[in-house]
């Protein structure tokens, strides 16, 4: 069956940087987008990342450029968000998610506290 | 593309139908929305996809329609496990959430 985990979440300072992975199961990783999305606590959904299959493209929410890079090992099932200088809005639980037919699966969420 | 949901809380009792909007700022490419229902304390679950199409496993209560830049969500007969928050979403130009409608019990 398909899971999705996440792992990497924590406390970290302002300004600081943290590294999100998802190791996925039960499909052919390489044949899907794959995106990151955020909810701050008692908000809502926010995109923050998605990559294509092979890489070669990438995007990002508006406050997300710059700070957050996106990235998959196809050989590890393994999809990542490298996070540089958070802030304390960066707050939030993460998830990554297979984008199939809209974004079909889900992990259960990584929190990130960015607080000093 | 903004997505605007409404209303915001839905107050309903079991066995009620519950009618969900969401409106786009500009017309959705392809009708690529989405529809998501999120309990609290875990990840959002996919319910429709392509404005209409019910997502596997999910009960035939759930419906959606709408096309171009108003889509609907219908859930008919409202089971105590249907409670929950519920996002549209658009995939056709890059991505974007509405803003949620919480769908409460009476």
């Amino acid at each position: 069956q398909v899971q999705l985990v996440e792992s990497g979440g924590g406390l970290v300072k302002p300004g600081g940087s943290l590294r999100l992975s998802c190791v996925v199961s039960g499909f052919t990783f390489s044949d899907y987008y794959m995106a990151w999305v955020r909810q701050a606590p008692g908000k809502g959904l926010e995109w923050v990342a998605y990559i294509t299959g092979n890489s070669i493209y990438t995007n990002y929410g508006d406050s997300m450029k710059g700070r957050f890079t996106i990235s998959r090992d196809n050989g590890k099932n393994t999809l990542y968000l490298q996070m540089d200088s958070l802030r304390a809005e960066d707050t939030a639980v993460y998830y990554c998610a297979r984008w199939g037919v809209a974004f079909d699966y889900w992990g259960q969420g990584t929190p990130v506290t960015v607080s000093s | 593309v903004a997505l605007t949901q409404s209303p915001g809380t839905l107050s309903l009792s079991p066995g009620e139908r519950a009618t969900l909007s969401c409106r786009a700022s500009q017309s959705v490419t392809g009708n690529y929305l989405a529809w998501y229902q999120q309990k609290r304390g875990q990840a959002p679950r996919l319910l429709i996809h392509g404005a209409s199409r019910r997502a596997t496993g999910i009960p035939d209560r759930f419906s959606g329609s709408g096309s171009g830049t108003d889509f609907t969500l219908t859930i008919n007969r409202l089971e105590p496990e249907d409670f929950a928050v519920y996002y549209c979403q658009q995939y056709g130009a890059s991505l974007t959430f509405g803003g949620g409608t919480t769908v409460e019990s009476k």
